[in-house]
């Protein structure tokens, strides 16, 4: 089956360092990713469409250069959060569409849980 | 934009019996998906089973039934013969067929399912 892999799995950081997250399709080619954010016990929020070769789209009220997204290959995107304050602390997850799988199709990383201090 | 609503923040059945969780959604489009996805206490989002708008057979997928009810914009899951391995928090989720929102998934708030021995 297709995977997704998220690294690192977990991160503590100091506040005001930034951080990078990396997803990587496994096993298929994607030129489409999601970045979702999700606080305990709540649920999934999408943040941003990461597209590969161009720039990610962002929703409203995310702030587009606090978290950076760089989808350079058709197996990986990464965020960055940048200047991570305690309030950035959550699990991030991602999710990756296969080229050439059907419309609705997308499979989803393990996520990764960051701290910051 | 759309919404999607779990009125159930928890529910718990027995090992064995069957369960019902509920989903309503709100949307103006007339084509798109309905999800149920799974997240364990790994925190891995599993896909459940899957709805195409446009087809009016529910889907069914082994112990996993949905009633999707377009006109009434609900769309339940149904567990039957309940297993301990079935304990997880469900999302229902929404996606548009196409247009600018193509792949976004829309989570409901998610119901905790714990299913005791």
């Amino acid at each position: 089956g297709a995977v997704v892999s998220q690294h690192p799995s977990w991160v503590i950081c100091k506040s005001g360092t930034s951080v990078k997250i990396e997803c990587r399709s496994l096993d298929f080619q994607a030129t489409t990713m999601f970045w979702y954010r999700q606080f305990p016990k709540q649920s999934l929020m999408l943040m941003a469409t990461s597209n590969e070769g161009s720039k990610a789209t962002y929703e409203q009220g995310v702030e587009k250069d606090k978290f950076l997204i760089n989808h350079a290959s058709l197996t990986l995107s990464t965020l960055t959060v940048t200047s991570a304050h305690p309030e950035d602390s959550s699990f991030y997850i991602c999710s990756a569409h296969p080229i050439g799988g059907s419309d609705n199709e997308q499979f989803f990383g393990p996520g990764t849980r960051l701290t910051v201090l | 934009a759309q919404t999607v609503t779990q009125s159930q923040p928890e529910m718990s059945v027995q090992e064995a019996e069957t369960v019902t969780l509920s989903c309503t959604y709100d949307t103006s489009e007339n084509n798109y998906y309905l999800f149920w996805y799974k997240q364990p206490p790994s925190r891995q989002m599993i896909l459940v089973i899957r709805q195409e708008a446009y087809k009016q057979q529910n889907a069914t997928e082994n112990r996993f039934s949905v009633n999707f009810q377009k006109a009434a914009k609900s769309f339940s899951l149904k567990i039957s013969d309940s297993q301990l391995g079935d304990t997880a928090m469900y999302f229902c989720a929404f996606m548009n067929a196409g247009g600018t929102s193509y792949g976004k998934l829309t989570f409901g708030q998610g119901t905790i399912l714990t299913v005791h021995p």
